[in-house]
């Protein structure tokens, strides 16, 4: 089955500095590859996602990137800002049989003003 | 809000208690779904429900039972926990196209506590 690995430490960054954030797998590469914000004690909201045939992926301060030669996939928030500071989980959607997503554990972001 | 309600936002309950935890998508999707999610754990997938037929079940304990009645709405009853699956449970609901990217709506999950 697939496993999914994010960095479990919690990333502490200064303000206005870019933040990046790993997500790797196991075995098959996804079809989609897509990134959630979660805020404590609530539920994981959609940010952005990334097809297997794409390199890059913007959105505002948002970037994604997605090697599926490394089974890797970064995530950067560029200029961040305190209000970023949340867990990240990526997920793989693999648009074949099974279409529930596999989640990792989440990387936590402490963006320090 | 997201779309997706859940109720209640907290649960406590004894180990031989019964209860329901519910959700509610206001979003027309077809697809809903159950996660548990523990500290430090990636969300665990419990069961999967499309156009109100079950079509996945992750290997879940028979102490948790879902309930479909229609495509708005989940349940999820609870009958003699144990104190391991005291987790915050998240509902989510998507639109399934059979191909394309398959993006979760999630409510903001019941947080459960077994004594």
């Amino acid at each position: 089955s697939q496993k999914i690995e994010q960095n479990s430490e919690a990333l502490n960054i200064q303000e206005g500095k870019t933040a990046t954030l790993t997500c790797n797998y196991t075995n098959y590469s996804p079809a989609y590859l897509q990134w959630y914000r979660q805020d404590p004690g609530r539920g994981p909201v959609f940010l952005l996602l990334i097809r297997e045939n794409e390199k890059e992926k913007r959105k505002e301060r948002l970037k994604v990137t997605f090697d599926t030669t490394l089974k890797q996939s970064l995530f950067h928030i560029t200029a961040s800002q305190p209000a970023d500071s949340a867990t990240y989980l990526c997920a793989l959607d693999m648009d074949t049989g099974r279409r529930a997503l596999t989640f990792g554990s989440g990387t936590r972001l402490q963006v320090q003003p | 809000e997201t779309g997706v309600t859940q109720t209640p936002r907290h649960l406590v309950m004894g180990m031989t208690n019964k209860k329901s935890l519910k959700c509610e998508q206001h979003l027309g999707h077809n697809a809903m779904y159950w996660y548990k999610q523990s500290a430090k754990k990636p969300l665990e997938l419990m069961f999967v429900y499309n156009f109100k037929e079950q079509t996945e079940n992750n290997s879940v304990p028979s102490r948790f039972s879902p309930e479909c009645p229609n495509s708005s709405h989940l349940f999820l009853h609870l009958h003699t926990l144990q104190p391991e699956d005291s987790a915050l449970y998240l509902c989510a609901s998507s639109q399934e196209k059979g191909s394309g990217a398959n993006v979760l709506t999630f409510g903001a999950g019941s947080r459960l506590t077994v004594l």
